[in-house]
């Protein structure tokens, strides 16, 4: 079935520092990619999406590509702020059913 | 996008009572949720698929008779935690899907259930 892998955290960065969180997957056919952000005692909010290969999703200053030829979704930020501390999952599904997260990466930064 | 709400954020109960949680979608009518439990920071873990109307779908190794859930309406659906025990602590999130249209999940907020 279809699985999705992220690097493990915890992730400890300082502010203004340089973030990528590693996401690779396996699944049959194109699926959709996702980003989501849980911030401390929420439930989950989309930070970014990619439907087809070649696909750049952004937001907020993160960034992802959909890498067919790497089945990856690798997702990046130039510059993170103390705000952006948080758990981020990497996701996939098909015509938005069928939902496959990763194990999620937590990242903290520091002032 | 859809905008869904739980209700409540939190919730202590006595070890042997049950728990109710709703999840209401405010702007979207959702023909079908999803319901998630999470362990302390570990990933969402997928319980069961709620159909307005039916039965609910529920994951291998869920309990069926200790989760109960109703979706009676197309902007409602319920969890109800019977008979809970500490081990049913945890973080329980909602959702739904924009279908193809949006092609992503929309989450609730979240509750937490902390059972004594």
């Amino acid at each position: 079935g279809d699985s999705v892998t992220q690097m493990e955290g915890p992730v400890t960065l300082s502010e203004e520092a340089f973030l990528t969180i590693n996401c690779t997957y396996t699944a049959t056919g194109y699926p959709s990619l996702f980003w989501y952000v849980q911030y401390p005692g929420e439930g989950l909010q989309l930070l970014l999406k990619a439907t087809k290969a070649d696909d750049k999703g952004s937001n907020k200053g993160f960034e992802a590509t959909y890498r067919k030829e790497t089945t990856s979704f690798h997702l990046e930020k130039g510059s993170v702020q103390v705000s952006d501390s948080a758990v981020y999952f990497c996701a996939l599904s098909h015509y938005g059913q069928n939902f496959v997260f990763g194990p999620g990466t937590r990242l903290s930064v520091l002032p | 996008g859809a905008v869904v709400s739980q209700h409540p954020s939190w919730v202590i109960c006595k070890s042997g009572t049950s728990v109710k949680i709703e999840c209401r979608s405010l702007d979207f009518q959702a023909t079908t949720m999803f319901w998630y439990r999470q362990f302390p920071k570990q990933s969402l873990m997928l319980m069961a698929t709620s159909n307005e109307g039916s039965k609910a779908t529920y994951e291998q190794g869920v309990e069926k008779d200790k989760f109960l859930i109703n979706h009676a309406s197309l902007t409602l659906s319920t969890l109800t935690v019977t008979s809970a025990h500490p081990e049913d602590s945890s973080f329980y999130i909602c959702s739904l899907s924009g279908g193809m249209n949006t092609g992503e999940l929309f989450f609730g907020e979240g509750s937490r259930l902390t059972v004594l």
